[in-house]
């Protein structure tokens, strides 16, 4: 079974400009969460979706959203993109038949100029 | 809220050596225990888990006992290899809500032949 992907793997952006960023979850898996990873904060949880809802978010602002289609792929977004916004994203997604143990993805590694 | 507090790194062992990385968690309900492994440029991989107090998760020769009592998650090992070498996470998915991980800020582990 194919595990988590997530893509692109690297990026670069300036200031003030916005990404998306794409993760599949292995299949079969409903449920998709999204983390932020940095030397400072270490791993912070973002939101998750199930069945193309959010269901729980983080304390992160607006600027950070999320959605997910009816294939269960998601996608996150970030908008007017800040210096303090580079990090590891990471992605993880959850099946009933695996309890409650989170899958992860190899994350998107974010640098913002 | 939710924390989980970690050993400070970085730990460094030499081949055979034996490891303890401390974990210890703040949570409510009846929190499931994990400890994840991260190798360099890559994503998060899930080494073992808990469920319930006394459980002992292991997986290629590490182990961790959930201990209720002390609540803590401690991870060990015999005899590491130098391809043990890898950033170590304990977290918590508590409150019954098992959408997200609280992480400790990790332990890097050194592994010198």
């Amino acid at each position: 079974k194919a595990g988590v992907t997530q893509t692109p793997r690297y990026l670069i952006k300036t200031r003030g400009q916005q990404v998306t960023l794409s993760c599949s979850p292995i299949s079969g898996h409903r449920s998709v969460s999204w983390y932020q990873q940095t030397p400072g904060q270490g791993l912070q949880f973002l939101f998750e979706y199930f069945s193309e809802t959010q269901r729980n978010k983080g304390n992160f602002p607006g600027r950070f959203s999320g959605r997910q289609f009816s294939n269960s792929r998601s996608e996150m977004n970030v908008s007017t993109l800040e210096l303090g916004d580079s990090a590891l994203y990471l992605c993880a997604s959850k099946g009933r038949a695996g309890g409650e143990t989170q899958y992860f993805g190899p994350g998107t590694r974010l640098l913002v100029l | 809220g939710d924390s989980v507090t970690q050993m400070e790194g970085p730990v460094t062992l030499s081949e055979e050596a034996f490891l303890t990385i401390n974990c210890t968690y703040t949570a409510t309900g009846y929190p499931s225990l994990f400890w994840y492994v991260q190798y360099p440029g890559e994503g998060l991989q899930l080494l073992l888990k808990a469920t319930k107090a006394d459980d002992k998760g292991s997986n290629k020769g590490f182990e961790a006992t959930y201990r209720k009592e002390t609540t803590s998650f401690h991870l060990e090992k015999g005899s590491v290899q130098v391809s043990d070498s890898a950033v170590y996470f304990c977290a918590t998915n508590s409150g019954g809500s098992n959408y997200k991980l609280t992480f400790g800020k990790g332990t890097l582990l050194t592994v010198n032949p």
